[in-house]
């Protein structure tokens, strides 16, 4: 069935660095993945997402990646900073008359100061 | 535009008993989904409507059943509860795949304890 899986479940880094998260997904008629930012007690809100006909979006210091051969998309933050810490979700949907978000498992992400 | 609201926010039941929540989407949105999530099962999907009908389903027991009325509105209820639906249980709102938008908007979610 849809699945989608998402690497690492908890990052630790130094404010500063650079951050990846990792996610696949088994349904190869996916075609839209946003990503979702969810501080704690508040309301899931989306960062970013990307479309299928498209490899890779940037908003600042934000990117996302897409690989549909590999079915695999990736998070990366860049220069991170202590309002960064959240947790991360991950999503996959089809591009169809349903709005079905299937959700990876979610990454913690701390940021250092 | 005001943002998705929910009530209520909190709600304490017992097993057994059944549970109405309540949505209110965006201004113009006609899509509401439904998630629920929880620290062992992450966010997932219950059901989704659209202009009153159910447009898809989750992997959830038919106790978990919703509606959506014409102005979008939507509620979703849950009956003979059980300890396992504690959680928190998050409504989305979304406008039509074709203003190229397919954002979904959560609202700050209702979180269900059951004793």
């Amino acid at each position: 069935g849809e699945n989608v899986e998402q690497h690492p479940s908890t990052l630790s880094v130094q404010e500063g660095d650079s951050a990846v998260i990792k996610c696949t997904y088994s349904d190869s008629a996916s075609n839209y993945f946003p990503w979702y930012k969810q501080e704690l007690g508040k309301r899931p809100q989306l960062i970013i997402d990307i479309r299928s006909n498209v490899g890779e979006k940037k908003d600042q210091r934000i990117a996302v990646t897409l690989n549909k051969t590999a079915k695999h998309f990736s998070l990366h933050i860049t220069e991170t900073q202590p309002e960064d810490s959240a947790v991360y979700f991950c999503a996959a949907s089809r591009m169809d008359s349903s709005y079905k978000l299937i959700f990876g498992s979610g990454t913690r992400l701390l940021v250092r100061p | 535009k005001a943002g998705v609201t929910q009530t209520p926010r909190y709600l304490i039941k017992t097993r057994g008993q059944q549970v109405t929540l309540s949505c209110s989407p965006i201004s113009g949105h006609r899509s509401v989904s439904w998630y629920q999530q929880t620290p062992g099962q992450g966010l997932q999907f219950l059901f989704e409507y659209f202009s009153e009908t159910q447009r898809n389903k989750g992997n959830f027991p038919g106790r978990f059943s919703g509606r959506q009325f014409s102005n979008s509105r939507s509620e979703m209820n849950v009956s003979t509860l059980e300890l396992g639906d504690s959680a928190l249980y998050l409504c989305a709102s979304s406008s039509a795949w074709t203003s190229g938008s397919p954002e979904q908007f959560f609202g700050p979610g209702t979180r269900l304890t059951v004793l």
